[in-house]
């Protein structure tokens, strides 16, 4: 089955770097999700891990463990337009490929 | 593109009464979903379409809910009669075919539910 677990909630300071973990436990794991969610808007791509490593784009990098059931969202230079939910989304193998998201931390930047 | 459309935006309704929701994915992508988000339980499935045709309705929760893709470029989410527990954001996100980093889901806007 998926577990898939985030922090509610962190704060960090404007310009500062801050990671969120998602951690899950999952069989036949096929990928990894994360996905930005402003307040009253629709959550929007941010990255996709399949494995193992670093992939980074820009500001934000996402790393996966697929071993240890674990990745990570980091946000560097923080500005306070990041203020939004991260949320974690894991995908099976076989079937239909849809992925399960996780509730999403809530990231508070001030500056 | 225009991306995923969802009306209405907003819709206020009184409890019992029908409600539909209505959804166009984003042209060429051959699955469609729709969820719905609320404070307590967050994200959540309810049905996911491939090329039209209903593939898991496991997470629609009850026969109150249902939902229909009559082609392509349309798709809708009824639930009739609707309570007041109903309320919530539903989103509808489309996908081109899976297997590869192509199948990353698009969310439309989402309709904002509230039911009195």
């Amino acid at each position: 089955g998926q577990n898939i677990d985030q922090p509610t909630e962190m704060t960090a300071t404007e310009g500062a770097i801050v990671q969120i973990n998602c951690t899950y436990q999952t069989s036949g794991f096929n990928g990894l999700f994360w996905y930005q969610q402003h307040a009253g808007e629709a959550p929007t791509f941010l990255s996709y891990n399949v494995l193992d490593g670093l992939e980074e784009k820009g500001r934000f990098s996402s790393f996966l463990s697929r071993s240890k059931g674990y990745s990570y969202l980091l946000l560097k230079e923080l500005q306070m337009k990041d203020s939004a939910s991260y949320l974690c989304a894991v995908r099976l193998s076989g079937g239909s490929y849809i992925p399960t998201f996780g509730r999403g931390t809530s990231l508070i930047v001030h500056p | 593109d225009a991306g995923v459309i969802q009306s209405p935006r907003h819709e206020v309704t009184e409890m019992g009464q029908e409600v539909t929701l209505r959804c166009k994915p984003i042209s060429g992508h051959n699955s469609l979903f729709w969820y719905r988000q609320t404070m307590m339980r967050g994200l959540e499935l309810l049905i996911y379409f491939n090329n039209n045709v209903p593939i898991d309705d496991s997470g629609m929760p009850e026969d109150r809910f249902s939902a229909k893709m009559p082609n392509a470029s349309f798709s809708t989410l009824k639930i009739q009669p609707s309570e007041p527990r109903d309320s919530a954001v539903y989103f509808c996100a489309s996908s081109s075919p899976g297997g590869s980093r192509m199948d990353t889901q698009y969310f439309g806007p989402g309709t904002r539910l509230t039911v009195l």
